[in-house]
């Protein structure tokens, strides 16, 4: 099943403009968390937002939640070229123990 | 180095043999984790441990197995009734009490 699915699918901007991408989710959550993948590597975990919170930030990364409407957003501030990459996000729900849930994630290029 | 390692990072086998891809942390995790990946997807959860002895399946467990004899390693085994085995394999493990998951740089196994 899919839990979190993410909006824009891909996403093209120039360097020094911002990023944001959009994650909804179905069932009730304990923490949202945001992964990055180079191309043809390893995720690398970004930031984590728990359910109670509304905002957080991390050097440009900026995360909200909205639980009411079941949704995330990350925005990246003055992109670079190096955070060319695939976004990813996904949810830990109040029953999933410690797994996650993740979406199809957003392909970002960030053109010099 | 602490962190994960996966071997080797590219894996050819034809059809009708089995496979088992390597999965070894150093990080003194508990739980660990197999996700597989397809072009331009997002991750989809094999199987995973949170205790050595111990492993679940995840949401697409048929034609996979998996051991967990040592707390370091969880090697996951491609059988030849897995129908579509070629994607990008990756492996991950989580420090119990952290909510984010550490993941290995993948292996890309190719089935024909």
């Amino acid at each position: 099943s899919q839990q979190g699915e993410e909006d824009p699918q891909a996403l093209s901007i120039q360097e020094g403009e911002n990023a944001t991408m959009n994650c909804s989710y179905k069932t009730s959550i304990n923490n949202l968390q945001w992964y990055r993948q180079n191309s043809g590597r390893g995720l690398v975990h970004l930031i984590l937002i728990r359910s109670n919170e509304r905002e957080k930030h991390s050097g440009r990364l900026r995360v909200t939640l909205d639980t009411s409407k079941k949704s995330s957003s990350l925005l990246i501030t003055a992109s670079r070229a190096a955070d060319t990459a695939s976004y990813f996000c996904a949810t830990e729900t109040k029953t999933s123990g410690s797994r996650l849930t993740f979406g199809e994630g957003t392909q970002l290029t960030v053109n010099p | 180095d602490g962190g994960i390692t996966q071997s080797p990072k590219y894996l050819f086998r034809k059809e009708g043999q089995n496979v088992t891809l390597s999965c070894e942390q150093n990080l003194n995790h508990d739980a660990m984790y197999w996700y597989r990946q397809d072009p331009g997807q997002g991750l989809r959860l094999i199987y995973y441990s949170q205790i050595v002895n111990d492993f679940q399946k995840g949401d697409i467990a048929e034609g996979y197995s998996v051991s967990r004899e040592k707390k370091e390693s969880f090697p996951l085994t491609v059988t030849s009734a897995q129908k579509n085995p070629t994607a990008f394999y990756l492996c991950a493990s989580r420090k119990t009490g952290v909510y984010e998951q550490y993941f290995g740089p993948g292996t890309r196994l190719t089935v024909t």
